[in-house]
């Protein structure tokens, strides 16, 4: 149980075009999700926090007009960087919390999105 | 902004070996947990360790916690080819279950 699915794993798209990553919670309902970047061979740095119903709450240091998050249900988060750069380059992560278990309970990972900007 | 240090980034042992990585936190914690991620995966939960508990198991995995040094420790025994990933701790810092990682363990394990 507690699957999380991301869509797309893996996108190549021009400069200046924007693109949108899905998150879903395929069987419980997510409260919260999180959205990380991640560069090779480091670790996973918080860009917001989605919580549902209400606006993100973005890290210092990300645009939240160039990351747009949408958590319009208990079970999708979408993330979408617009006006796309090279230097948005990145393998981007999202992970769910199921409300139902606790704040200590451990966060469900979807497999990641790949971006390549060109 | 990145709380836990992990030590050491990499890390490369036989087949059969114990593997220990140690990760160190600056601020007070309700718990810690470790992840593993494959390469160009999403992460998976491995064990949570509550601040008021010092040490737990779980199958080859055993963590301790040492809340006065700020500093956690995951001991991987009889390592096999398959735990080749990178292993990260994350705690919350007292923020409810926004955790923040750190900068992760490159396991190698060769056959």
């Amino acid at each position: 149980g507690a699957v999380v699915s991301q869509h797309p794993s893996w996108v190549i798209c021009k400069s200046g075009t924007s693109v949108k990553i899905e998150c879903r919670s395929l069987d419980f309902q997510a409260t919260t999700m999180f959205w990380y970047r991640q560069f090779p061979k480091q670790s996973l740095m918080l860009m917001a926090t989605s919580n549902e119903g209400s606006k993100a709450t973005y890290e210092q240091g990300v645009e939240k007009d160039k990351f747009l998050i949408n958590h319009a249900s208990l079970t999708l988060s979408t993330l979408t960087v617009t006006s796309a750069h090279p230097e948005d380059s990145s393998f981007y992560i999202c992970s769910a919390h199921r409300g139902d278990r606790g704040v200590d309970s451990p966060l469900h990972f979807g497999n990641g999105t790949r971006l390549t900007v060109t | 902004s990145q709380q836990g240090e992990e030590d050491p980034q990499a890390l490369s042992i036989q087949e059969g070996e114990n593997a220990t990585m140690n990760c160190s936190y600056k601020t007070s914690i309700n718990n810690l947990q470790w992840y593993r991620q494959n390469s160009g995966r999403g992460l998976v939960h491995l064990i949570l360790i509550r601040s008021n508990e010092r040490e737990k198991h779980s199958g080859r995995l055993r963590v301790t916690l040492d809340t006065s040094k700020k500093s956690s420790s995951l001991l991987i025994t009889a390592s096999r080819a398959a735990d080749t990933a990178s292993y990260f701790c994350a705690t919350d810092g007292n923020a409810g279950n926004m955790l923040t990682f750190g900068g992760g363990t490159r396991l190698m394990v060769k056959p």
